[in-house]
């Protein structure tokens, strides 16, 4: 069965430090999200991507996120300068064109110092 | 915007018995989905169960029922049978049927399985 894969599954890092989160959707899906959950509370979303550009951000998502599908598979999360509140577990999904069950990687447990 | 309430934090429920796990939303778009997650203590998100907002029949995936009552916005999810490997968090969600389809989350209820 198809899956959304991610890596690295936890990440350790210095505050300041830029980190880059990596996620492979599956394959004919359309729609790509990052999600994150600090520890203990709900799943917030984060950004949408699709057809090559961000379709929506959450007001978490600011100018020290960026995503990017650099080469066609490959989804990546990228932090420029990680702040202690940053750690969380961070999600990839992606979804088909039509409403199916969304589709989440086992994500990874970023740990800012 | 949608909103999730799961009124629940935690339960406590006794092996082999049935569980109901609450969830009620809101939102003003016509046609929505409803999803059940459940979260076991690795961490992953699990996909239990999906409800249309058009759908007719309330939906039913082996184990798992997802009690639909579209007047009073709730979609309570109905765990037949418990198992010990059932504990866990469950995290009610819905998206819009149309757009971008990103997912609001509930706070969450830990299911705790008694043996």
């Amino acid at each position: 069965e198809p899956e959304v894969t991610q890596t690295p599954s936890h990440q350790v890092t210095q505050m300041g430090q830029e980190v880059i989160l990596r996620c492979v959707p599956i394959s004919n899906h359309l729609y790509f999200y990052w999600y994150r959950q600090i520890l203990g509370q709900k799943v917030e979303f984060l950004v949408s991507f699709y057809n090559n550009e961000i379709s929506e951000k959450s007001e978490i998502f600011d100018d020290q996120f960026s995503v990017e599908r650099p080469d066609g598979s490959n989804f990546t999360l990228k932090i420029r300068s990680t702040k202690l509140e940053d750690s969380a577990m961070y999600f990839c999904a992606s979804s088909e064109a039509t409403p199916t069950g969304g589709y989440f990687g086992p994500g990874t447990r970023l740990l800012v110092l | 915007a949608q909103k999730i309430t799961q009124t629940q934090p935690g339960m406590f429920v006794q092996e082999k018995e049935a569980v109901t796990l609450d969830c009620t939303y809101d939102t003003s778009d016509p046609s929505y989905g409803l999803f059940w997650y459940k979260q076991p203590s690795s961490g992953e998100m699990i996909f239990l169960i999906y409800q249309g907002s058009y759908d007719q029949q309330n939906a039913t995936e082996g184990r798992y029922s997802l009690n639909f009552q579209k007047a009073r916005k709730s979609a309570n999810l109905v765990i037949s049978a418990s198992q010990l490997g059932d504990s866990a968090m469950y995290f009610c969600a819905m998206r819009p049927n149309f757009g971008n389809e990103k997912l609001t989350f509930g706070t969450g209820t830990r299911l705790t399985i008694i043996p």
